[in-house]
């Protein structure tokens, strides 16, 4: 079945060090998208996709890197920068613009000890 | 810029009740609007979306949502819950000038009681 996989589902970061969560998707989707939830704030976009080799900034990419070099796979590295990384990060896809609609993964949550 | 807000936090229900989940936006631009479902620890899926034409929309799982541009909503509705419908409903806006930039709501907890 298609579909969108996050890994690991719990990822413990220690202070100043930087963590990579893994996206894939086997949809053949073009835009590929990482969202950042925090209870009672809804998502927030941290960088999107349209297409390979290519990403922009979302609304809170301060901290945050990403790469594109595979059209199925859009890795999201939390840097030492990002002062505050505790949250549930959720990768999603869509055909093309987001109109269509989007696919998400079953997201990663992490933590700082 | 485009906003959306979801008026209640929390929406408990009795089994087999009727519900109502409130969404109001506001966009200076043509939008086009999702629902959203997410269970504990999971991610969000697509219940249904509007796009153009009917107002009514029709989703997955018994769910509805209407359009109303007078009013700038578009409230979801399901005339009976189960106990199955407990989660967390999400309501996401995007409007359609130059890249379409999705803003999703700060969410509603429906809990539904046996």
């Amino acid at each position: 079945d298609g579909g969108i996989t996050q890994s690991p589902k719990y990822l413990f970061r220690k202070e100043g060090q930087n963590v990579t969560l893994s996206c894939e998707q086997n949809l053949n989707h073009d835009a590929m998208y990482w969202y950042r939830q925090d209870p009672g704030q809804g998502l927030r976009l941290i960088y999107y996709s349209q297409i390979v080799n290519d990403f922009q900034k979302g609304d809170i990419a301060e901290g945050y890197s990403v790469s594109r070099e595979k059209k199925e796979s859009f890795p999201l590295t939390v840097t030492s920068a990002q002062k505050n990384p505790t949250a549930f990060y959720l990768c999603a896809s869509s055909p093309g613009q987001p109109s269509y609609g989007y696919t998400f993964g079953s997201g990663t949550r992490l933590t700082v000890v | 810029a485009q906003s959306v807000t979801q008026l209640d936090s929390q929406v408990p229900v009795f089994e087999e009740a009727p519900v109502e989940l409130r969404c109001n936006y506001s966009s200076s631009v043509s939008v086009y609007l999702f629902w959203y479902v997410q269970y504990p620890n999971q991610g969000l899926q697509l219940l249904l979306k509007y796009l153009s034409g009917s107002t009514l929309v029709k989703g997955i799982n018994g769910f509805e949502a209407e359009f109303n541009k007078s009013q700038t909503s578009f409230h979801l509705r399901k005339p009976s819950v189960h106990i199955s419908d407990t989660a967390e409903y999400f309501c996401a806006v995007g409007d359609s000038g130059g890249y379409q930039k999705v803003t999703f709501g700060t969410g509603t907890k429906l809990q539904v009681i046996p």
